[in-house]
């Protein structure tokens, strides 16, 4: 089966502008977990999907939205792009799937986002 | 609210000998699980190890083991016989199905030496 996928590989934006980050999930696996990695620091739960319904948020401001399309595709938004939002944005899918912390997350490779 | 603190930043270990990196956590729900997750450099990140935290035996996958102390809330992984490709960040992570998110630990950065 295919593993996660993440585009686009890089971005970079303006101070102000909007980011669109896309992950697509292990095949016909329905949750999608999206985590920060700022440098230096660990990651931070952004956000969870599953079913086409947000399940949870982190710490983090309303202008970091998302949401999951019906073949459990997933958007992540960034508006109003401020510099200390680059960083690497990480998309995971569940293994075997299910909202259960003991799965195994499955990482895609990740959006580097620069805001310049 | 779940933290996750990895004190070491930086470790490095001669390659063939042993090295254990270190992790504390808190947690206020009885019923959690650990991880330990490898992000070599440029590629993707993967699990090494997990502990169900009812569970005494600590757990072991080939080289990497871990020493479990629920008490002191410690969470520490040995890596037997290190290898060049053990070089990556490690991050330690708990999880519970309260939330159904991990909280990630600020990793620690190993070097292996040949």
């Amino acid at each position: 089966e295919a593993g996660v996928t993440q585009s686009p590989t890089h971005l970079i934006k303006t101070r102000g502008q909007q980011a669109t980050l896309r992950c697509s999930p292990i095949s016909g696996h329905t949750s999608v977990y999206w985590y920060q990695q700022a440098l230096g620091l660990g990651l931070q739960f952004l956000l969870w999907y599953d079913e086409g319904e947000e399940r949870n948020r982190g710490n983090f401001p309303p202008r970091f939205s998302g949401r999951q399309f019906p073949n459990y595709s997933s958007e992540l938004n960034v508006n109003a792009l401020e510099l200390e939002d680059s960083a690497l944005y990480l998309c995971a899918s569940p293994n075997p799937p299910g909202p259960f912390s003991y799965n195994e997350q499955f990482f895609g490779p990740g959006t580097r986002l620069t805001v310049l | 609210a779940q933290t996750v603190t990895q004190s070491q930043p930086e470790m490095s270990v001669q390659e063939a000998e042993t090295v254990t990196l270190s992790c504390t956590y808190d947690t206020s729900e009885s019923d959690y699980y650990l991880f330990w997750y490898k992000q070599p450099p440029s590629r993707q990140m993967i699990l090494v190890i997990r502990q169900e935290a009812y569970k005494q035996q600590n757990a072991t996958e080939n080289r990497f083991s871990v020493n479990f102390q629920k008490a002191a809330k410690s969470f520490s992984l040995k890596i037997s016989d290190s290898q060049l490709g053990d070089a990556a960040m490690y991050f330690c992570a708990c999880g519970n199905n309260a939330g159904n998110m991990l909280t990630f630990g600020g990793g620690t950065r190993l070097m292996v030496k040949p």
